[in-house]
C-alpha cells in the first residue's frame, strides 16, 4: 500500500484555469506538508496543516489553497494557472515534528 | 519496482568528526540522485544532485557525494560536522521517464558536544 499518493502525477493545463492536486495518506499522521520543486529541484514548503489547522503558511501567491477535509487528507487548488506555477509539487506528511514521508509528486505544466 | 533504502534510521557523531550516510537505489538505468536536508521547523534544502558526469559531487554546506554504480550507492559525506548539522537527511532518486522523486526513509544525524 503507498503510504502518500498523490493524484494525479501529470497535469497539464492552460494559463488562466482552476486545478486541484490531491493527496492522502494511511499512516495516521497528524501533520501533512505541500512543498514546491523549482526548476532546479528545490524544494519550499507552501503549507502545513496538523489536525486539520493551517499551521505554516509561507508565502505563496493567495490562488493556492489547500484544504484539509480530514487528517488523511490535505489537497491543493490552484487557480488562474500562471506559467510560473510550472513544477512539481510534493505532499507530505508526519506526526508532528516527526520523520517526514513524501508522496512521489505532481508534475504540473501549464502552457 | 525501483526503490531506495537508507539503512541508518539515526546516526549520532561528535562534533569534529566525519560523517558518512549511506544510500542505496533499485533502479535498472542511470538515475538521477539527490540528497536533501531538513533541519528541525524547516522545509527541505537541496545539498547536492548527481545527474551524470564525475561521480564525486560537491554540495553546498561543505557535503559531498559519491555515486558508485557498482554498488548502486549515493552515500553522503563530511569531513568534520558542526553541531548545525543535526537534521534529517534524505535520499531520492528521480526517476528519468516520469521524473518522479522516489524518496528514502531517511537518516536522523545527531552531533555529540
Amino acid at each position: 500500500d503507498t503510504a502518500v499518493s498523490q493524484t494525479p502525477k501529470y497535469l497539464v493545463t492552460q494559463m488562466g484555469n482552476d486545478k486541484s492536486i490531491k493527496c492522502e495518506q494511511n499512516l495516521g499522521h497528524d501533520t501533512m506538508y505541500w512543498y514546491k520543486q523549482d526548476s532546479k529541484k528545490f524544494l519550499k514548503i507552501m503549507f502545513s496543516y496538523n489536525n486539520k489547522e493551517l499551521i505554516i503558511n509561507e508565502t505563496v501567491p493567495n490562488r493556492f489553497s489547500p484544504k484539509s477535509p480530514d487528517k488523511a487528507h490535505l489537497n491543493l487548488h490552484i487557480n488562474s494557472l500562471e506559467l510560473g506555477d510550472s513544477a512539481v509539487y510534493f505532499c507530505a506528511s508526519s506526526q508532528l515534528e516527526g520523520q517526514p514521508v513524501f508522496g512521489p509528486g505532481t508534475r504540473l505544466t501549464v502552457l | 519496482a525501483q526503490s531506495v533504502t537508507q539503512p541508518d534510521i539515526h546516526i549520532t557523531v561528535s562534533e569534529g568528526a566525519s560523517l558518512e550516510l549511506r544510500c542505496n537505489y533499485s533502479y535498472g538505468a542511470t538515475p538521477y540522485l539527490f540528497w536533501y536536508v531538513q533541519s528541525p521547523g524547516q522545509g527541505l534544502q537541496l545539498l547536492l544532485k548527481y545527474f551524470s558526469g564525475d561521480t564525486l559531487v560537491q554540495g553546498i554546506k561543505g557535503f559531498e557525494a559519491e555515486f558508485k554504480r557498482s554498488q548502486s550507492s549515493f552515500n553522503l559525506r563530511k569531513p568534520s560536522v558542526h553541531w548545525s548539522d543535526a537534521a534529517e537527511y534524505f535520499c531520492a532518486v528521480e526517476e528519468y521517464s516520469n521524473y518522479q522523486l522516489i524518496w528514502g526513509a531517511g537518516t536522523k544525524l545527531i552531533i555529540k558536544p
